[in-house]
C-alpha cells in the first residue's frame, strides 16, 4: 500500500494567478499520476509523471497550463497556471503500488486526499 | 480511447434492500477496480479484479468481472446507511479510465 499526502488541502485563488500543489508518498514509486475531479464528476487523468523524464499529458491538457515536476521517487508537484474559474476543481495525485490480498500481490492505484481549488 | 460507463448514475435505496451497479467498458482490459468516495474525501480502493469470472466480497459488497462481456458488477446486499457514497469503477493497467460514478444513497 501507499500513504499519500497533498498540500494544500484547499485554496481560494484569484483569476490569473498560479497555484502549486505538492504530493508526497511514503515509499518510492515509479509512476505518479495527477487527476482532476470537477464537482459531481468523475476523475480525468491530467498527466503521468515519471522520475527523470518529462510528464506525459493526456489529450486536452498541456504543459504550459499544468507544469509538473518529479524531482525524486517520492515527490511531485502540479502547478495550475494562469487560473480561471473553470479550473475550480479537486486535484488528486495517485501512485501505483502493490496491495496484498490474501496471498497474492496486485498493483492498484492509491489516491491522495485531494486539493480543493476554487478560483474567483 | 477506452470508455467506461456506469449505471445507474444515481441510486436511492432503502435499508435492507439489494441492488446491483453495472460497469461496462469498451475495449479489452486485464484489470478492473472498484473505488468508494465519500463526500469531500478521496478515493478508497475496494476491489481489484484480475481475471474473467473473478468474484470478490467484502461485507455487504460483492464485485464480479466478465471480461468477455466487458462488464463488471458491484452487488449490494441488505444495504445499510453507511454504504451511502459514490462508487467508481476503473479500467486499465498503468493508465486508469474511470467510470462516470454511481451516487448511492441508502435511506433508513
Amino acid at each position: 500500500s501507499a500513504v499519500i499526502s497533498q498540500k494544500p488541502s484547499r485554496d481560494i485563488c484569484q483569476r490569473g494567478t498560479s497555484l502549486t500543489i505538492q504530493c508526497q508518498v511514503d515509499s518510492q514509486v515509479t509512476m505518479m499520476f495527477w487527476y482532476r475531479q470537477q464537482p459531481g464528476q468523475s476523475l480525468t487523468l491530467i498527466a503521468t509523471a515519471n522520475q527523470g523524464s518529462e510528464a506525459t499529458y493526456e489529450s486536452g491538457f498541456v504543459i504550459d497550463k499544468f507544469p509538473i515536476s518529479r524531482p525524486n521517487l517520492t515527490f511531485s508537484t502540479l502547478t495550475v497556471s494562469n487560473m480561471s474559474p473553470e479550473d475550480s476543481s479537486i486535484y488528486l495525485c495517485s501512485v501505483e503500488a502493490e496491495s496484498q490480498e490474501l496471498s497474492a500481490y496486485t498493483d492498484t492505484q492509491y489516491f491522495g486526499p485531494g486539493t480543493r481549488l476554487t478560483v474567483l | 480511447e477506452l470508455k467506461v460507463e456506469q449505471n445507474p448514475l444515481f441510486l436511492s435505496m432503502q435499508e435492507g434492500k439489494n441492488y446491483t451497479i453495472y460497469c461496462n467498458y469498451s475495449t479489452t482490459s486485464d484489470r478492473l477496480y472498484w473505488y468508494r468516495q465519500d463526500p469531500g474525501k478521496s478515493l478508497e480502493s475496494l476491489f481489484v479484479l484480475l481475471s474473467n469470472g473473478a468474484v470478490k466480497q467484502e461485507g455487504r459488497l460483492m464485485a464480479s468481472l466478465d471480461t468477455k462481456a466487458r462488464l463488471s458488477t458491484l452487488h449490494i446486499t441488505a444495504a445499510v446507511h453507511d454504504l451511502s457514497a459514490t462508487y467508481f469503477c476503473a479500467v486499465g493497467g498503468n493508465q486508469f479510465y474511470f467510470g462516470t460514478g454511481t451516487s448511492l444513497t441508502v435511506i433508513p
